[in-house]
Formats: C-alpha cells, structure tokens, sequence
C-alpha cells in the first residue's frame, strides 16, 4: 500500500525557534497534502490544505504566518512552525492523496513537537 | 457543512467479546465515510471505508461497518476482540467533491480490551 513519511518523528525545541516537519509520499504522487494538528485525547483539527505548485489553503483560526506550509514537489509538503511557542506543542499528522486515485488519503506516523 | 459525532469516548470490552463502535453523521446526502485506527504515538491506519454499493463493508483486522442510510450510522463491528485491537478509533466523513473530498473526524472513541 502507500507509504507516508514524515521526519522527524519528534522534536523538542526552545520557545522562539522554528520547526520543520517534512511529510513525504514515498510510492506515489500526492497532488494533495493535509496537515492536521491533534491534541491529547482529541481529534485530528484539519489545519491547511495544500496543492503541489500553488499556496496552501488554512482554515479558519489558523494562522498562516505561523504554520507556514509549503509543496513543492508532488512527494514532499513541510510545515514550518515559526517562533514556536509551548502552546505549539501537539502532535501534527500530515495525509497524501494519491494522485490517480483521488479519493484515498494516507496518513503519516506523526510528528511529536514539544517547545519547551 | 458534515459532521460527525461518535458518542462513546470510552468503550470497555474483554478479550474474545464482540464490539460495535457507534458513528454518526449530518449530511444531506451520502458522504463517504470511512474508520481509522490509531495506536498510542501513532498516526492514523484505514480501517475500512464505504463509497457505494454494499452497505457493509469488510476492513482490515477482521472489521466490518455497515451503512444505515435511515439512521445517518456507520457502526464498526468486529465478533471478537483481541487485545491487540486496543487502540483510539476515528469515523470520518467526507464530502464528495468533484472526484475529490476533504474528511471531517469524529473525537475518537478509545476502545480498552480486558483480559
């Protein structure tokens, strides 16, 4: 089946630094990428929808300065969390869809974040 | 816009007993809906998931889901439960969109196996 990766697995960080999270699709081409952001005991919050080539498209109550999110390639999205703050720790998920099939999602391992 | 609700936070069951996680969604139409698992740390595995058809669906580890148009329902089923299978389980929706859909998750429900 499809493999999404995503590195690190976990990362901790001083407050005011900035993060990179890398997910990957590594069998397949993924014109769509989703990152998620899920709390303890909670369920995953769709952060930002983004299209290979073009700008990201953030829901509402995220900012986009913040989480920047960028795809460049039809293999790789990051999210960069910048000038990271405690409140930033959570565990993000990012999800491919597979380009010829456009309605499966495959999700990532996860990326721990922790600012400390 | 779709919800989904899945009513138990927490469902308890022994070993080798039978499960039904319960989902369900507001929409006016059929969406797809699909079941995730999640083990501790991890990210999110497909379970199963209904486009058409069949309204009950085999998924993988022995799972199944049955789609009940009547009662906006897609429950998750498994006859016996084996420890392994303790783990955070997510519906979702997704509305279709031309081909395509963006999914929306239920809060989880948290199934603890006994022995």
């Amino acid at each position: 089946g499809a493999v999404v990766s995503q590195h690190p697995s976990r990362v901790i960080c001083k407050s005011g630094t900035s993060v990179k999270i890398e997910c990957r699709s590594l069998d397949f081409q993924a014109t769509t990428m989703f990152w998620y952001r899920q709390f303890p005991k909670k369920s995953l919050m769709l952060m930002a929808t983004s299209n290979e080539g073009s700008k990201a498209t953030y829901e509402q109550g995220v900012e986009k300065d913040k989480f920047l999110i960028n795809h460049a390639s039809l293999t790789l999205s990051t999210l960069t969390v910048t000038s990271a703050h405690p409140e930033d720790s959570s565990f993000y998920i990012c999800s491919a869809r597979d380009r010829g099939r456009t309605v499966t999602q495959y999700f990532g391992p996860g990326t721990r974040l922790l600012v400390l | 816009a779709q919800s989904v609700t899945q009513p138990d936070i927490h469902i308890t069951v022994s070993e080798g007993a039978s499960l039904e996680l319960r989902c369900n969604y507001s929409y006016g139409a059929t969406p797809y809906l699909f079941w995730y698992v999640q083990s501790p740390g991890q990210g999110l595995q497909l379970l199963l998931k209904y486009f058409s058809g069949d309204t009950l669906v085999q998924g993988i580890k022995g799972f199944e889901a049955e789609f009940k148009r009547s009662q906006s329902s897609f429950n998750l089923r498994k006859p016996s439960v084996h420890w392994s299978d303790a783990a955070e389980y997510f519906c979702a929706v997704g509305v279709p969109s031309g081909g395509s859909y963006i999914p929306t998750f239920g809060r989880g429900t948290s199934l603890i196996v006994h022995p």
